[in-house]
């Protein structure tokens, strides 16, 4: 079966810095990948996804992440943090017939320092 | 696009009722799926919703627990049976229009159960 891992539940980072949240996935076949952002008191939404062409995916908001195939990571990054972007960011894998089945990660809640 | 509303978004409940929730899509959709979101932890997903017949479970989920009815192509319903406080949670309804692991969320049913 498909998974993903994020690695840190919480980050904090400082208004105008990185951000660099991780996600690394485990898939016998190519996956697809996927992130979503959750702002608070709202529904999930589709940030970026990566479906085996470009492997440097923008997405809305300034964000983008790169799949690395040799690192099994796609970690989603924006060069400079804005207090709008504090929210629970997931990574997703679809299931090995790419649908639009997912199986999501456990969530990394950002939180943007003033 | 698709905007899911869903209905109650909260609802505090009694141990052994049971509680349903709705989910209305404004446009035609080719998926409808149900997540559980549990307090600190990721989406799990429940089952699949499909128009017209009996839904697919997801391991650890049964029919019996979590009747769902999906009567066109644009509602659902998810029942939570036999209520126990385990089942505390934030129920999701999301929908895909067919674009691999694109899907859209409603903003959730939070659910406590005394």
């Amino acid at each position: 079966a498909q998974s993903v891992t994020q690695l840190g539940s919480h980050v904090s980072v400082s208004e105008g810095a990185l951000v660099l949240l991780r996600c690394n996935y485990s898939s016998s076949v190519p996956p697809y990948l996927f992130w979503y952002v959750q702002y608070p008191n709202q529904g999930l939404q589709l940030l970026l996804k990566y479906t085996s062409a470009a492997t440097l995916v923008k997405g809305i908001n300034g964000f983008e992440a790169e799949f690395k195939k040799s690192e099994t990571s796609f970690h989603l990054t924006k060069p400079s943090a804005h207090m709008s972007d504090a929210a629970e960011y997931f990574c997703a894998v679809s299931d090995y017939f790419g649908n639009e089945k997912l199986t999501f990660g456990t969530g990394t809640r950002l939180t943007i320092i003033p | 696009s698709a905007v899911i509303s869903q209905k109650p978004s909260r609802d505090i409940c009694q141990r052994g009722t049971s509680l349903t929730i709705q989910c209305q899509v404004d446009s035609q959709v080719t998926m409808m799926f149900w997540y559980r979101q549990q307090p600190g932890q990721s989406l799990t997903l429940i089952a699949t919703a499909n128009q017209g017949s009996e839904a697919t479970y997801e391991s650890g989920f049964v029919i019996d627990k979590f009747p769902i009815s999906r009567p066109n192509l644009t509602f659902s319903t998810l029942t939570v049976s036999n209520l126990s406080p385990e089942d505390s949670s934030i129920y999701l309804c999301s929908a895909g229009q067919g674009s691999i692991g694109e899907l859209f969320f409603g903003e959730g049913s939070r659910l406590t159960v005394l």
